[in-house]
């Protein structure tokens, strides 16, 4: 079935750094694609989605763009804040269900 | 925006209980909803996805009979986890899907619950 994979560990990083989590993909055909958030303490929200190759989903700085001809999508932001620290997850739609990566813990250093 | 509550966000209890833990739309009607499982360090496992007035569809090695569900409204699910045992403990997250948004893809989730088996 559909499925993403995620970049191994834990990311630390000083304020204002950049920031790259990856994600890769494997599907049978072209799933929509998302990132999800946790913060601590709360529910994953929805950062931003892709439907389609190309398509670049944007919220809060962060950014993703679907990849077709390497199967990714790697979310990135420019220059991260403390309040950034949360758990990001990858996730694709398919066979009516969400399937997530593993997540990446997200520490910002001030 | 969507707001999904659970209830309780964590709970301790002895090998042997049953535990139920409530997954609540606050401003939407939820007509599907969906259970999760993570392990630290881990995934969001699916367990079973219901839908209102009608059986849970389990996933394939999650037992029903061991993990209850129930959808009697379009605001309420419930997961029972039955005769719980140390290796049920982890962290149980629900989510909903609208019922009046056309994109089946859009959830909405709980905060999650923790559940400690000793």
């Amino acid at each position: 079935g559909d499925s993403v994979t995620q970049m191994e560990g834990p990311v630390t990083l000083s304020e204002e750094a950049f920031l790259t989590i990856n994600c890769t993909y494997t599907a049978t055909g072209y799933p929509s694609l998302f990132w999800y958030v946790q913060y601590p303490g709360e529910g994953l929200q929805l950062l931003l989605k892709a439907t389609k190759a190309d398509d670049k989903g944007s919220n809060k700085g962060f950014e993703a763009t679907y990849r077709k001809e390497t199967t990714s999508f790697h979310l990135e932001k420019g220059s991260v804040q403390v309040s950034d620290s949360a758990v990001y997850f990858c996730a694709t739609w398919g066979n009516n269900r969400l399937a997530f990566g593993k997540g990446n813990q997200v520490v910002v250093i001030p | 925006g969507a707001v999904v509550s659970q209830h309780p966000s964590r709970v301790i209890c002895k090998s042997g209980t049953s535990v139920k833990i409530e997954c609540r739309s606050l401003d939407f009607q939820a007509t599907t909803m969906f259970w999760y499982r993570q392990f630290p360090k881990q995934s969001l496992m699916l367990m079973a996805t219901s839908n209102e007035g009608s059986k849970a569809t389990y996933e394939q090695g999650v037992e029903k009979d061991k993990f209850l569900i129930n959808h009697a409204s379009l605001t309420l699910s419930t997961l029972t986890v039955t005769s719980a045992h140390p290796e049920d403990s982890s962290f149980y997250i629900c989510s909903a899907r609208d019922g009046g948004q056309v994109e089946q893809e859009t959830q909405y989730f709980g905060p999650g619950t923790r559940l400690l088996v000793l």
